[in-house]
């Protein structure tokens, strides 16, 4: 059965520092990752999507990557600012359904 | 651009009352989904539907739990008989369904349910 685990559980920064969201899956045998930003009480906005041939994606000052054969991608952050405050969610998707991670809880100090 | 829309955004309900979930995928979607997330809990899949049948289904969605198309744009979920253990928010999604696995699931805002 597929696991998601994400650590940390939490974590705060100081604002413009560089971070980076970690994230493991149990079975490899994914068709993609999803990196998920979701603010407290919201809906799910998707960030990032690596294919599972796909080693990277970026967009802007996020950049998600992937290595499938170890189950783990990590999800980098730059120059961080007190927007980016927010709930990260790592999700893998096999077959019609997504699994998602607990999620980082990220809180930029201002 | 198109999303994903969700109504009611709160709903509030009696232990044994049935409940109707709506949402509205993208217009050219073909694949939509039920998800649910507990309070402090992962996001959990419960459903997904093509073609006007249910494609994929988890543990969660039991007899208690129903999907349904009844037209061209909606797409609800209906809980039969709630219990306080369902809720949760709920979200809706849709995928184009081309490239199947390579495609994004696009997500509705949630409706939270409260069962008192």
């Amino acid at each position: 059965k597929q696991e998601v685990t994400q650590i940390p559980a939490a974590l705060s920064v100081p604002e413009g520092e560089n971070l980076v969201l970690n994230c493991s899956f149990t079975d490899s045998a994914i068709y993609n990752l999803q990196w998920f930003r979701q603010d407290p009480g919201k809906g799910l906005t998707s960030l990032l999507l690596i294919q599972s041939s796909q080693r990277e994606q970026t967009s802007g000052r996020l950049n998600a990557s992937l290595d499938k054969s170890s189950g783990r991608s990590t999800l980098y952050i730059a120059a961080s600012q007190p927007g980016d405050s927010a709930t990260y969610l790592c999700a893998v998707k096999k077959d019609d359904k997504i699994i998602f991670g607990k999620g980082t809880r990220l809180h930029i100090l201002p | 651009e198109p999303e994903v829309t969700q109504t009611p955004s709160h709903q509030v309900t009696q232990m044994g009352q049935e409940v109707i979930l709506r949402c509205v995928p993208i217009s050219n979607h073909l694949y939509f989904y039920w998800y649910r997330q507990i309070l402090g809990q992962k996001v959990e899949f419960l459903v997904s539907f093509y073609n006007n049948e249910i494609s994929e289904k988890s543990e969660i969605f039991d007899d208690q739990f129903s999907v349904e198309r009844p037209d061209g744009s909606n797409f609800t979920l209906k809980i039969r008989s709630t219990k306080l253990e369902d809720s949760a928010m709920y979200f809706c999604a849709s995928s184009t369904g081309q490239g199947r696995g390579r495609e994004t699931q696009y997500f509705g805002p949630g409706t939270r349910l409260l069962v008192l």
